[in-house]
């Protein structure tokens, strides 16, 4: 059965930093393109990037641009999301998603004073 | 950027109705379009993918079409279970971008 669980969300202060994890199970990491999906507090998703299956091309979403990392490890099956200068619009639930088909539970990050 | 257009943003039916939503897309001459179905405080789920192809599992009574940049979700004939918010997804263009949600209610 094919899993994804994030974890790393939580409460930020806008201009800092977090880091957040996307761990697979149940196929093979390594062969597939990795996406990351945010969703806000008003319900509207947004795409903010994906990572072909070794790591070599990443495509981000111009609002994230610049302050977004997305990498991955297959040796640990984890897609990792990287937030810097972080802003109060960062304020989202954040998913992975492999193929539009799967997607984990998502993490929620709040960034607030 | 690709704007797509959902359109109601919320919509109220009975039980057994024909229901329907739309997304438009602002450009583009080959959008590839998927439709999914959020239910609250689950992660969305793939329905239709490549405009009219039903994901495996997934009722029949979900059926997708397209007519240019005009995409439609049916349901053929509401059921309880049907009460979520539906979204629409371009991924022929970067960025990838979402509609902004049809809510069904049941009446």
């Amino acid at each position: 059965e094919v899993q994804l669980l994030e974890t790393g969300g939580g409460l930020v202060q806008p201009g800092g930093s977090r880091g957040l994890s996307c761990e697979g199970s149940g196929f093979t990491f390594s062969g597939f393109w990795m996406s990351w999906v945010r969703q806000t507090p008003g319900k509207t998703l947004e795409w903010i990037g994906d990572i072909n299956s070794d790591g070599s091309a990443i495509n981000y979403a111009p609002s994230i641009k610049d302050r977004f990392t997305i990498f991955r490890d297959n040796d640990k099956s984890t897609l990792y999301l990287q937030m810097s200068n972080v802003r109060s619009e960062d304020t989202a639930t954040y998913f992975c998603m492999r193929s539009f088909l799967y997607w984990g539970q998502g993490t929620t990050l709040t960034v607030s004073s | 950027d690709v704007q797509m257009i959902q359109s109601p943003s919320s919509l109220s039916a009975s039980l057994g109705d024909i229901v329907t939503m739309t997304c438009q897309a602002s450009q583009g001459t080959s959008i590839n379009l998927n439709w999914f179905q959020q239910k609250p405080g689950k992660a969305p789920k793939l329905l239709i993918y490549g405009a009219s192809n039903l994901e495996d599992g997934v009722p029949s009574r979900f059926s997708g079409s397209r007519y240019g940049t005009d995409f439609t979700l049916t349901i053929s004939s509401l059921e309880d279970e049907d009460m979520a918010t539906y979204f629409c997804l371009q991924h022929s263009y970067l960025p990838y971008t979402f509609g902004g949600g049809t809510k069904l209610e049941i009446k």
